[in-house]
């Protein structure tokens, strides 16, 4: 069974770093597409960034110039950097795992975000 | 633009069946998407994948009362027998090169 774990600070000051690591087990990040994902009170999700097994990264344009995500494949984790935050940021953070498969012809079939962690609530304040 | 539009509300009485809706942009209609549930203070929880000729595949432990069907720019979720737990925000979710989106979301209440 895969599951993801989020952990990191519940609360951060304004204008510092947000930081977030996500623990996979029961599958490895060398493989399929790993994301992370918001969710401000009361609002819809918003994806965030991804990162492939391939080390590729991809971000959401709204926030690019203010994330990172990483991945530590010795430890199955992969990781979020939000500089600058402002009390926009709060949300409760969730990682994500992207299924994918690869068929004969080397073309990847997506499946979508389907295994979710449980969420981690981030307060921005002073 | 890569858009998904739902509509933002939905209801539909115990023990009948409701359709929702995922609208793809002008030029992504031939897009998959996924459907997720998320039930009041949870997080969202995979349905299934859902393609343009409306194949799909639920999810782990998900009751066949779900499923799918496609009509060109429309993704469609019906939930058949419908269950005081059903009663969840539905977002569909799509994937286009170096970009995921996610619908708005549609709050569906069974009464």
């Amino acid at each position: 069974q895969v599951q993801l774990q989020e952990s990191g600070p519940g609360l951060v000051r304004p204008s510092e770093t947000l930081s977030l690591t996500c623990t996979v087990s029961g599958d490895s990040i060398t493989s399929h597409y790993w994301s992370w994902i918001r969710q401000p009170p009361g609002k819809g999700l918003e994806w965030i960034a991804y990162i492939y097994y391939t080390g590729s990264t991809n971000y959401n344009p709204s926030l690019k110039s203010r994330a990172t995500i990483s991945a530590d494949t010795s430890k199955n984790q992969f990781s979020l950097e939000l500089n600058s935050v402002t009390a926009a940021d709060t949300a409760v953070y969730y990682c994500a795992r992207e299924m994918t498969t690869v068929t004969a012809r080397e073309t990847v079939i997506n499946y979508g975000m389907d295994v979710w962690g449980q969420g981690t609530t981030v307060t921005v304040s002073s | 633009q890569l858009v998904l539009a739902q509509s933002p509300s939905a209801s539909a009485s115990l023990g009948a069946s409701v359709k929702l809706t995922c609208t793809l942009s002008s030029g992504h209609t031939s897009y998959a998407i996924a459907w997720l549930q998320q039930q009041p203070e949870k997080g969202p929880r995979y349905l299934m994948n859902l393609n343009s000729d409306g194949s799909h595949n639920r999810g782990d432990g998900i009751p066949d009362r779900f499923s799918g069907s496609s009509s060109g720019a429309e993704r469609y979720l019906t939930i058949s027998s419908l269950q005081s737990e059903d009663e969840s925000d539905y977002y569909c979710q799509t994937w286009g090169t170096g970009i995921r989106v996610f619908g708005g979301g549609t709050k569906l209440t069974v009464l």
